[in-house]
């Protein structure tokens, strides 16, 4: 079964604009999130992570929201600029049970036009 | 500058050959980790290693093996490869914390 799930394959955004990915689990063992972004031919690199004791956590542009009680964690981008497009990947961990190991959603393909 | 680094970065093979995916980090993470890239399903864990002499099966670990004989190599064995291993690989270390660095990625095809 799918653990981490990213519904949306792809989002489109204009530059300067908002974008918002969003990602849903259903381990409530999970106490760790990240997000990874991915260009083409590249592999994936650390973006930003949230601990499940905190509700937020923010870098320059990027936010992490967490909503436990509801399973989701949404990462906000603002403002868009053309070189974020790129996969984005939610990944989680569970410590207890998992060790270091991580569990990663499908990806969303996230597009900022000029 | 520490790095970890995967080869060959594209490789085609036929079905049924033996295939050796290395990867090569100079991180010195304890943590090492093998996962494939295909279209609707992200990224799936194949096999890991904590450290010299341990291995471990991810969630899509049939048909591959791996060994962990130092703290920098972990390589990456199609036994027989299969059509349905045509995919990209990643290799990924860590410490004892949860980044994971990952490597440049392997295109494999089989014909």
């Amino acid at each position: 079964d799918q653990q981490v799930k990213q519904n949306s394959p792809s989002l489109s955004v204009q530059e300067g604009r908002i974008s918002i990915l969003n990602c849903d689990y259903t381990n409530s063992m999970f106490d760790y999130f990240l997000w990874y972004k991915k260009y083409p031919a590249e592999g994936p690199t650390f973006l930003i992570s949230i601990s499940s004791i905190k509700d937020k956590n923010e870098d320059g542009r990027f936010t992490v929201f967490l909503n436990k009680s509801a399973k989701h964690l949404s990462l906000h981008i603002v403002p868009s600029q053309p070189g974020d497009s790129a996969v984005y990947f939610c990944a989680a961990s569970a410590a207890q049970t998992s060790g270091s190991r991580l569990t990663f959603g499908e990806g969303t393909q996230l597009t900022v036009n000029p | 500058d520490a790095e970890i680094t995967q080869s060959p970065r594209h490789k085609i093979t036929e079905t049924g050959r033996q295939v050796t995916l290395a990867c090569h980090q100079t991180w010195n993470h304890n943590n090492m980790f093998w996962y494939r890239q295909d279209l609707g399903h992200g990224l799936r864990l194949i096999h890991y290693s904590y450290g010299v002499q341990d291995t471990n099966k991810g969630e899509v670990s049939d048909g591959y093996s791996v060994s962990r004989s130092n703290t920098e190599d972990l390589p990456l064995t199609l036994e027989s490869a299969a059509s349905s291993q045509t995919s990209v690989y990643f290799c990924a270390s860590s410490t004892s914390s949860y980044e994971q660095y990952f490597g440049p990625g392997t295109r494999l095809t089989v014909t």
